[in-house]
């Protein structure tokens, strides 16, 4: 159980261009889901935390109006890279957790390498 | 300022070994830490977690022990296999606070 879905799994494209990464929390509804990126040999950093059927919290220094986040259902989050530049290029990793206690575990999506030429 | 720590980047042991991956904290008011186990281009696998009113937890070949005072914890994988080989990441969170801290990882090499 708790399978959580990342598509798509690489993207390659031209600078410029928006990219939508969508999360599905397959067998679960997930309230709260989490957005990462990962640099090469570096940690996690989370981007945004979204919930279901409100505005996403952004983390300082990440700008909302490049990265744009919806969670219109308890089983889908999307994450739209907006006007994407080379510096954007990065792993991209979803999370959702499963229940509503706080320190609940969360399940992770195998992510989404962008690259953008 | 790194409030979880992940000290050493890699580590080497033998196969049937006991592996232990080590995660230094600074926030005290850390209270639930995980373990999470990554291979390449693939997202984070939930492994173990400990509360901070334990000292241990074990599951199978992984245990996780938790010293409150020096804010240290380990997770100790025996034996080790050649599957267990990934990067590991130590995790925090403060009980008012869902956010998870975490540390820039470990990657464990398990040799045959």
């Amino acid at each position: 159980g708790a399978v959580v879905s990342q598509h798509p799994s690489w993207v390659i494209c031209k600078s410029g261009t928006s990219v939508k990464i969508e999360c599905r929390s397959l067998d679960f509804q997930a309230t709260t889901m989490f957005w990462y990126r990962q640099f090469p040999k570096q940690s996690l950093m989370l981007m945004a935390t979204s919930n279901e059927g409100s505005k996403a919290t952004y983390e300082q220094g990440v700008e909302k109006d490049k990265f744009l986040i919806n969670h219109a259902s308890l089983t889908l989050s999307t994450l739209t890279v907006t006007s994407a530049h080379p510096e954007d290029s990065s792993f991209y990793i979803c999370s959702a957790r499963t229940g509503a206690r706080l320190n609940q575990p969360q399940h992770f999506g195998d992510g989404t390498r962008l690259s953008i030429l | 300022d790194q409030q979880v720590k992940q000290n050493s980047p890699s580590l080497s042991v033998q196969e049937g070994r006991i592996s232990i991956l080590n995660c230094d904290y600074t926030n005290s008011m850390f209270d639930y830490f995980l373990w999470y186990k990554k291979y390449p281009a693939e997202g984070p696998t939930f492994l173990i977690s400990i509360s901070s009113i334990k000292d241990k937890n074990e599951d199978g070949r992984f245990t996780v022990f938790l010293n409150k005072s020096a804010k240290h914890l380990s997770l100790h994988i025996v034996p080790s296999q050649p599957g267990d080989s990934a990067v590991y990441f130590c995790a925090a969170s403060a009980d008012s606070n869902y956010q998870l801290i975490w540390g820039a990882g470990t990657k464990l090499i398990i040799k045959p």
